[in-house]
């Protein structure tokens, strides 16, 4: 079945630890997305990828950091300059970005508590 | 910067009774509207694709509307089931390719 995968489901971070959410994604789509969600707030926009080695900064880039060097796979690394990283955080895809973007799709997820 | 909202934040019905979920939007250039479903601990489910050319989508008991005009969207849902309970949100994509969503509605569905 096509999809996206995210991993850990679950995660648990000492402060000054950095830790990386995995998100792959067999639906071959070139564009991917991260987003964070907090209690009573909408998704915000992390960062995203048009395409293979191409990422841009969303709307809460910092203490963040990204690759995309295969076009299945757009890891997220959350730095310990980031301030509240405590979140659900997830991982989306779509056929392409811009106005042919069609359906954004998402993982089940991940959860970061910081300790 | 568009901002979407949706109003109520919860709501309860009993099953069977049909509802209508709301979503505005403060800039009418959108170029798509997208509707979730939310279960707790859980990834979002794509529900409806609007796009801008569309007034509406069906899908099963769900019927997704949109005005641009007015800067509104409505998710119809049909005969509710206890099933159906779980939060809704929409996305609005902008012709600036980014995607802004609401908070949600919480929907409980009452056997």
């Amino acid at each position: 079945d096509g999809g996206i995968t995210q991993s850990p489901k679950y995660l648990f971070r000492k402060e000054g630890q950095n830790v990386t959410l995995s998100c792959e994604q067999n639906l071959n789509h070139d564009a991917m997305y991260w987003y964070r969600q907090d209690p009573g707030q909408g998704l915000r926009l992390i960062y995203y990828s048009q395409i293979v080695n191409d990422f841009q900064k969303g709307d809460i880039a910092e203490g963040y950091s990204v690759s995309r060097e295969k076009k299945e796979s757009f890891p997220l690394t959350v730095t310990s300059a980031q301030k509240n990283p405590t979140a659900f955080y997830l991982c989306a895809s779509s056929i392409a970005f811009g106005l042919a973007t069609g359906e954004l799709f998402f993982g089940e997820g991940s959860r970061l508590t910081v300790l | 910067k568009q901002e979407v909202t949706q109003i109520p934040a919860a709501l309860s019905v009993p099953e069977g009774e049909n509802l209508v979920l709301n979503c505005s939007f403060t800039d009418s250039a959108i170029y798509n509207l997208q509707w979730f479903r939310q279960d707790p601990g859980k990834g979002l489910t794509s529900l409806l694709l609007i796009q801008s050319s569309q007034r509406e989508q069906t899908s099963g008991r769900l019927n997704a509307s949109l005005d641009k005009s007015s800067g509104r969207s409505t998710l119809y849902i049909a005969a509710s089931q206890p099933g159906d309970s779980a939060t809704y949100l929409c996305a609005a994509q902008t012709t600036g390719n980014q995607f802004y969503f609401g908070t949600g509605t919480s929907l409980t569905v009452i056997p």
